[in-house]
């Protein structure tokens, strides 16, 4: 099966401009998350989808992060303005279902954003 | 408070040689853990989980609730496994990480 797609899979960009990255799960998969790593640590968990509703943003920076799955399917996170403790890899993941002791999450390839 | 912790950073060991990946967790409910891994130029993935019990790839992990544990084992480590290993808790229903430990088996 197709895995996660994300685009772009680089992105440099000058703090206080824009940037939005794009995410396919798997065809089915009604569960989407985007995750933030930073250099030397795991990956954190900004937002949770459901088809289309959020089950968890409680770690989305809200002020300037944003994120939508409209059809509950693609799914785009936003972050305006960029700072520059943004800079880390944006990986998306889809799911079955939601999150529990036997569901795997399968991760895309990740978006690399540097904030210069 | 949840947290996974994944005290070394880096462990380098010879080919044939027993590996050890520590993992400690704090969580107040009935813990559900994993262990994901992701080998050089390759996406994230699922390892193993500790509901299934299983040996994936040679690799082993049991849940000890006393000791708030859930190590990661091989007898016989192979190049392959040549890796970064992420410990990984489901709070509710997120998957909260552990920072990682990259594992080198050298020839």
């Amino acid at each position: 099966e197709a895995g996660v797609a994300q685009s772009p899979r680089y992105k440099i960009i000058e703090k206080r401009q824009s940037v939005a990255f794009w995410c396919n799960p798997i065809s089915g998969h009604a569960t989407l998350y985007w995750y933030q790593q930073i250099l030397g640590q795991g990956p954190k968990l900004l937002i949770q989808f459901q088809n289309n509703g959020v089950v968890d943003d409680s770690q989305l920076p809200k002020d300037r992060f944003s994120a939508e799955r409209l059809k509950g399917v693609d799914s785009t996170l936003k972050i305006q303005p960029a700072k520059l403790e943004d800079s880390a890899v944006y990986l998306c993941a889809s799911s079955l279902e939601l999150a529990g002791a036997k569901v795997e999450q399968f991760f895309g390839p990740g978006t690399r954003l540097t904030v210069l | 408070a949840q947290r996974v912790t994944q005290p070394e950073k880096l462990l380098s060991v010879f080919k044939g040689a027993p590996v050890e990946l520590k993992c400690n967790y704090s969580y107040s409910g009935s813990p559900e853990l994993f262990w994901y891994v992701q080998y050089s130029r390759q996406r994230l993935q699922l390892l193993l989980r500790h509901i299934s019990r299983e040996s994936i790839k040679g690799f082993t992990a049991d849940l000890n609730k006393g000791e708030t544990s859930f190590h990661l084992k091989k007898p016989f480590a192979q190049e392959e496994d040549s890796a970064m290993y992420y410990c990984a808790l489901n709070s509710g229903y997120a998957l909260n990480f552990g920072k990682g430990t990259s594992l080198l088996v050298t020839p």
